[in-house]
Parts: C-alpha cells; sequence; structure tokens
C-alpha cells in the first residue's frame, strides 16, 4: 500500500511570513495526525482528526497554528506568522481504526522547516 | 497524565553484541506501548507494539520488547546488533480512547564495525 505523502520535503522563510503543509494519509485510515520535532527532541502532538473532526488540538498555537481535514482525507497544516521557534521537522501520521484498538500510527518522512 | 522516559541519550554497541534500549512508562490503566525508528531524513518506522498478552513482544528486523508491569518498563532488545542498526529509537505510549500517542526524547544507538 501506498504510504503517507507530504509536501513539500524542505522549507526555508523568514519569520512573519506563513507556510502551509500537505498530507495525503494512507488510503481507508480514519485517523490523521499531525506532529512536530524539534531537533533533539520526541516529536509532540499538535493536532488529532478523527475523520474531519477535531479529537485533539490541545497542543496547537492556535494564535498562529491552524490545521483542516476536509472531506476526511487529506489535511494541511498553516502557520502564520512563522517564529523561530517554528523551525522544525513537521510529520504527518495517520492510522487506520478510530481508538481504543492499540492501531499503529504510519509516519509520512515529514516536512523540514527552517525559519530565518 | 501519560508520559515515558527514555533515560539514556545514546547507546553504543559493538556489531554482534545484544543490545538493550531502555523505557519506562507512567500511564493510567492498560499501556499500549510501541517503539518506532528513524533513519536520518525520514519519518518514524514502526517496529513493534504491546497490546496485551506475552510480555515478550517480537517485531521488525529481529527486535523484540519486554514489557514488565512491576516495573513499568518497555526495554527494546536485539540478541545480535548490526551496523545498520544505527538509528535514533522512540519509546511511545497510547492511550485507550482517543489514541494519542505520546513519545520519549528518544535514544540514539551507534553500532560500531
Amino acid at each position: 500500500e501506498a504510504g503517507v505523502a507530504q509536501s513539500p520535503r524542505y522549507k526555508i522563510i523568514e519569520k512573519r511570513q506563513s507556510v502551509a503543509f500537505w498530507c495525503n494519509p494512507i488510503s481507508g485510515h480514519a485517523t490523521l495526525y499531525w506532529y512536530q520535532q524539534i531537533l533533539g527532541q520526541g516529536p509532540k502532538l499538535l493536532i488529532q482528526f478523527q475523520n474531519n473532526g477535531v479529537v485533539d488540538d490541545s497542543q496547537l498555537p492556535k494564535d498562529r497554528f491552524s490545521a483542516e481535514r476536509l472531506k476526511g482525507v487529506d489535511s494541511t497544516l498553516k502557520i502564520q506568522p512563522a517564529k523561530l521557534e517554528d523551525s522544525a521537522v513537521y510529520l504527518c501520521a495517520s492510522s487506520l481504526e478510530p481508538w481504543g484498538r492499540g492501531s499503529p500510527l504510519h509516519f509520512g518522512n515529514g516536512t523540514r522547516l527552517t525559519v530565518t | 497524565a501519560q508520559s515515558v522516559a527514555q533515560p539514556e541519550d545514546q547507546v553504543n554497541v559493538a556489531e554482534g553484541n545484544p543490545l538493550t534500549v531502555k523505557c519506562t512508562y507512567s500511564v493510567s490503566g492498560n499501556p499500549y506501548l510501541f517503539w518506532y525508528v528513524q533513519y536520518p531524513n525520514r519519518g518514524l518506522q514502526f517496529l513493534l507494539k504491546y497490546i496485551t498478552g506475552d510480555n515478550l513482544v517480537k517485531g521488525s528486523y529481529g527486535f523484540e520488547a519486554e514489557f514488565n508491569k512491576s516495573q513499568t518498563s518497555f526495554h527494546l532488545k536485539k540478541p545480535s546488533a548490526l551496523v545498520s542498526d544505527s538509528a535514533l529509537y522512540f519509546c511511545a505510549s497510547m492511550n485507550t480512547g482517543f489514541q494519542k500517542l505520546v513519545f520519549g526524547t528518544g535514544t540514539r544507538l551507534l553500532v560500531s564495525p
């Protein structure tokens, strides 16, 4: 099966600019996640969708970050305006089963964002 | 709140020797536990998981992990390390509700020839 697709792979922007990342999960996967991985740290969950509804966005900096999953398939994550501390790898993941089953997450290769 | 700790930033082992990467967890209720591996400039790859049943879980590439409820640990092991096993390893826990996966800080494994 095709894996989780993310684009772009790399992005360099100046602070205060905006940027958007795109994710296409594995076909049929109900749950989609966006994680932020800062260099030297473990991934941190930003937002979790169940189909096209938000399940958890408690760690999403909502003053600058937004995400949507229209039609319950593809998703976009946007940062506006970007700050230097947003430099990180943004990972998208999907899982087959909704909850309670311990279904493993499948990750894309990520988008490496550098804010200068 | 659920959390995962990986006490070692780096583990060094010689090729052919057994390896262990340590992980302890704090999760209310019955834990779902995972190990992922990350190679440079790549996403995370699933290695294995513990849901229930046997405490020794076998996964991809010859890796296994031992769940120990009394010590709240889930250490990753491999009987004979390969140079190609060198990578960043993450332990993670999942609650039984909304499938939120929480990661540890990662352990870099370096296998020398």
